[in-house]
């Protein structure tokens, strides 16, 4: 059975920092394009960043804050935040794309985690 | 940016039709997918590819693409399908997904 995981959030100041993680299970991992996806109260879904072969991508929104990338060889994806801002408090999703291959094919996402929530406040 | 534009809001009665649509501007050039949000779960895929159904998902969901709109189509509508409907494309231009702003499906 495929599984995504993700864990890592939690309340922090303005300013702060923390690193997401998505423990992946049930598929080859190294072959497929992954994703964060975020979803803020009152809010739609935003697509922060994703990764594959051809390299990472970023959402204007977290462009120069946000790192993502993944251990091949733990089946995990990562999302470093840094200089959180209020506007970061979301429940952030890790989305797995639904064909092996290259991110810049644009394919639709299959599987998603449950989600792990990051709280920005002072 | 590209930009998506839905409906906030679609009420509808159960056993109706429901559609939602998606403006883009030549949406028809891009893939098209749509998500399904109940409250409090991760989305789920029930169109990719304009108007391919994921398995398991009921023939009651069907999708389309042209011009500058594309259109979700609940038939037969259920207290079930209650949720957040988003569309999302790939935006080959920026490299960015996008998504549209997301319409609330009610069932009175």
């Amino acid at each position: 059975e495929v599984q995504l995981l993700e864990s890592g959030g939690g309340l922090v100041q303005p300013g702060g920092s923390l690193r997401l993680s998505c423990a992946a299970s049930g598929f080859p991992f190294s072959n497929y394009a992954m994703n964060w996806v975020r979803l803020a109260p009152g809010k739609g879904l935003e697509w922060v960043s994703g990764i594959s072969g051809s390299g990472a991508y970023y959402a204007d929104s977290v462009k120069g804050r946000f790192t993502i990338s993944r251990d091949n060889a733990k089946n995990t994806l990562y999302l470093q935040v840094n200089s959180l801002r209020a506007a970061d408090t979301a429940v952030y999703y890790c989305a797995k794309a639904v064909n092996p291959g290259d991110i810049l094919t644009g394919p639709p996402f299959d599987t998603w985690g449950q989600g792990t929530l990051v709280t920005v406040s002072s | 940016s590209y930009v998506l534009t839905q409906s906030p809001s679609v009420s509808v009665a159960p056993g109706a039709t429901a559609s939602i649509t998606c403006g883009g501007n030549n949406i028809v050039s891009k893939n098209v997918y749509w998500y399904q949000q109940k409250a409090g779960q991760a989305p789920l895929v029930v169109i990719f590819y304009d108007s391919d159904r994921p398995s398991g998902i009921p023939e009651r969901f069907s999708g389309s693409n042209s011009g500058n709109t594309a259109t979700l189509t609940i038939s037969r509508v259920e207290a079930g399908d209650e949720a957040d409907y988003y569309c999302q494309v790939w935006d080959s231009s920026s490299d960015h997904y996008v998504f549209g702003t997301g319409t609330k499906v009610t069932v009175l």
